[in-house]
């Protein structure tokens, strides 16, 4: 069974520029969360989506991100303009449903905002 | 509010020393309590889950309770090995907040040959 895929695995922009990061989830998995994970701490949750719902975006930054999913399947992190406080690996995961307990990373998308 | 704490590191030990990090959580209701560890360049895995009081969860040699009195989930591991060195990340999650995770800091083993 195929994991969670994300890409581009390192990315490297200046300030105010724009960025995007894609992620396919385990297939048949129906919720998708976008964590940001800043060195030397636990990852932080910025949207949880159920389908192509959004279930929980209380901590995106929506002044410069914003996400999608529109058929309930892959989904976009895009980041406009950048920050260099934006600087962290983008964690992609998936669980079944919203009640299943387990979430599934991908390795991860490391931005580095000089 | 929900949140985990656990020790900082980074922790160094020596191959087939005993291991323990720290877990503590604050939350409301029952959450289910999870270690996740992330490997050098990997993205983060589950290593071991409990989902009520007094439950243990075990694998590859670690293992955690569940303790409520408490509110801990500490990590155990009896000898630990070289290939152990990872970042373990302590968290929370709850039924009632459609599986919102919240993660600890990590803390980094190191282990010597």
């Amino acid at each position: 069974e195929a994991g969670v895929a994300q890409s581009p695995r390192y990315k490297i922009i200046e300030k105010r520029q724009s960025v995007a990061f894609w992620c396919n989830p385990i297939s048949g998995h129906a919720t998708l969360y976008w964590y940001q994970q800043i060195l030397g701490q636990g990852p932080k949750l910025l949207i949880q989506f159920q389908n192509n719902g959004v279930v929980d975006d209380s901590q995106l930054p929506k002044d410069r991100f914003s996400a999608e999913r529109l058929k309930g399947v892959d989904s976009t992190l895009k980041i406009q303009p950048a920050k260099l406080e934006d600087s962290a690996v983008y964690l992609c995961a998936s669980s079944l449903a919203l009640y299943t307990g387990e979430l599934f990373f991908g390795e991860g998308s490391r931005l580095t905002v000089l | 509010g929900n949140s985990v704490t656990q020790m900082e590191g980074p922790v160094t030990l020596s191959e087939e020393a005993f291991l323990t990090i720290n877990c503590t959580y604050t939350a409301t209701g029952y959450p289910s309590l999870f270690w996740y560890v992330q490997y050098p360049g990997e993205g983060l895995q589950l290593l071991l889950k409990a989902t009520k009081a007094d439950d243990k969860g075990s694998n590859k040699g670690f293992e955690a309770t569940y303790r409520k009195e408490t509110t801990s989930f500490h990590l155990e591991k009896g000898s630990v090995q070289v290939s152990d060195s990872a970042v373990y990340f302590c968290a929370l999650s709850g039924r009632y907040n459609f599986n919102k995770f919240y993660f600890g800091s990590g803390t980094k083993l190191n282990v010597k040959p």
